[in-house]
């Protein structure tokens, strides 16, 4: 069974970079599958934030395109999220999901994380 | 980006109802529709990929169809663990999410 974790400060100061960690476990992060950040405001819906293939290849939301890297740890099997220059809109619980390849569905999350953005 | 559009954002019924929630895309995306339950304080789950196979594990009242741009998702038999948000998840191209269906108990 996959599982994924993810890790991170709760708390970030505007104007800073959020850094966030998923763990996973049950599965190899080189297995075809896209590897994806993906969070949600409070009391709101879902955002895409990115996602990571193996091979490197990389795609992010335009709206947070210059802000956003995605990067994986194939020694530690795991895989990473930063988004800089964060602000109170960033304020959102984060999740980790593994999108299928073929299916372009996210079979397996992460309990997902809170990270406040403030002074 | 393609838009995903889901009616109703919120819905109240009762427990054996029958229950349809809509998700309409902005242009065609075939059949890459995925649809999701979340409940308050967790991760959303995987109900319905490609329209309408069921997840492994998902029980056989939940049913999607549809393609192009407009899909459904039904739940047969309303059961108490139903009263969720469900959310509909095009992959035809980079990932967009639908706002959201609360389905609250009447």
């Amino acid at each position: 069974q996959v599982q994924l974790q993810e890790s991170g400060p709760g708390l970030v100061k505007p104007s800073g970079t959020l850094s966030l960690t998923c763990a996973v476990s049950g599965g190899s992060i080189s297995s075809n599958n896209w590897w994806s950040w993906v969070r949600q405001p409070p009391g709101k819906g879902l955002e895409w934030i990115g996602e990571m293939y193996h091979s490197g290849s990389t795609n992010y939301n335009p709206s947070l395109n210059s802000r956003v890297t995605i990067s994986l740890d194939k020694s530690k099997n795991q895989f990473s999220l930063k988004l800089t220059s964060v602000t109170a809109a960033d304020t959102a619980v984060y999740y980790c999901g593994r999108k299928s390849w073929s299916g372009g569905y996210y079979d397996y999350w992460g309990q997902g994380t809170l990270v406040t953005v403030s002074s | 980006d393609i838009q995903m559009t889901q009616s109703p954002s919120s819905l109240s019924a009762s427990v054996g109802d029958r229950v349809t929630i809509t998700c309409r895309a902005s242009q065609s995306i075939s059949r890459s529709l995925n649809w999701y339950q979340q409940r308050p304080g967790k991760a959303p789950n995987l109900l319905v990929y490609a329209a309408s196979s069921l997840q492994s594990g998902v029980p056989s009242r939940f049913s999607g169809s549809g393609s192009g741009t407009d899909f459904t998702l039904t739940i047969s038999s309303l059961q108490p663990e139903d009263f969720a948000t469900y959310y509909c998840q095009q992959s035809y191209s980079t990932p967009t999410f639908g706002q959201g269906t609360k389905l609250e108990i009447k």
